[in-house]
């Protein structure tokens, strides 16, 4: 069993819908990150965060540390938020990330 | 500047060629990371220099060889590839290491293929 599991994998929406995806890891941790990945490769920390919530944009994460669990928010989606969308956290020491398998987030206009 | 350098973009090479990846940042960032991804996985963690010296192999190949010239530059070398080795590979960096509480800056990544 992987040690991070996302849900969905996959994710089609309208423009303006309001999308949710989750991340639930089985390790103890004390913090957990939010990246994107658009086609053609490139890598962007979105967030990193250790207790309740941070927004940035359209964007918000969540974190529950006790139930560990967190989730990613978009408000009012945008075909430009399409993306892959990965949870990663750290495990045995410090400097190792565990990612989950990403969700792949498709925003129809 | 928030940026992770890496080229070159794009890398075609045969198995008999050698060839270098290269990775540069200019934040101050103490470490730096090699990770490889395969098409539509997540990254895997290669190695990690802290403070220029290696501080994680996680069991590559030979063929793979890394080395951290100085605390600004990551280079990634590569000999006698395999096609299965035929992948993004992205460089990353943080401030020093402590991926708990630090944020990681990526590259775009070299798509590398190897005929």
């Amino acid at each position: 069993k992987n040690e991070v599991e996302q849900s969905p994998q996959n994710l089609t929406a309208q423009e303006g819908e309001f999308i949710t995806i989750n991340c639930s890891y089985s390790v103890g941790i004390s913090a957990l990150h939010w990246l994107q990945q658009h086609p053609g490769g490139g890598i962007v920390s979105l967030f990193m965060l250790s207790s309740g919530k941070k927004k940035h944009g359209r964007l918000i994460a969540t974190i529950n540390i006790q139930e560990k669990h967190s989730s990613l928010h978009i408000t009012a989606s945008h075909p430009r938020d399409s993306a892959v969308y990965i949870c990663a956290v750290p495990v045995f020491g410090n400097e190792k990330l565990t990612f989950g398998t990403g969700t792949r987030l498709t925003i129809i206009p | 500047d928030t940026e992770v350098t890496q080229t070159p973009k794009h890398l075609v090479m045969g198995m008999t060629n050698k060839k270098s990846l290269k990775c540069e940042q200019h934040m101050g960032h103490r470490a730096m990371y090699w990770y490889k991804q395969k098409a539509k996985k997540p990254p895997e963690l290669m190695f990690v220099y802290s403070y220029e010296k290696l501080s994680i192999n996680e069991s590559v190949p030979s063929r793979f060889s890394p080395e951290c010239p100085n605390s600004s530059l990551l280079n990634l070398h590569l000999h006698a590839l395999q096609p299965e080795d035929s992948a993004l590979y992205l460089c990353a960096s943080s401030q020093d290491g402590t991926a708990t509480n630090e944020k990681l800056f990526f590259g775009s990544g070299t798509q590398l293929s190897v005929l």
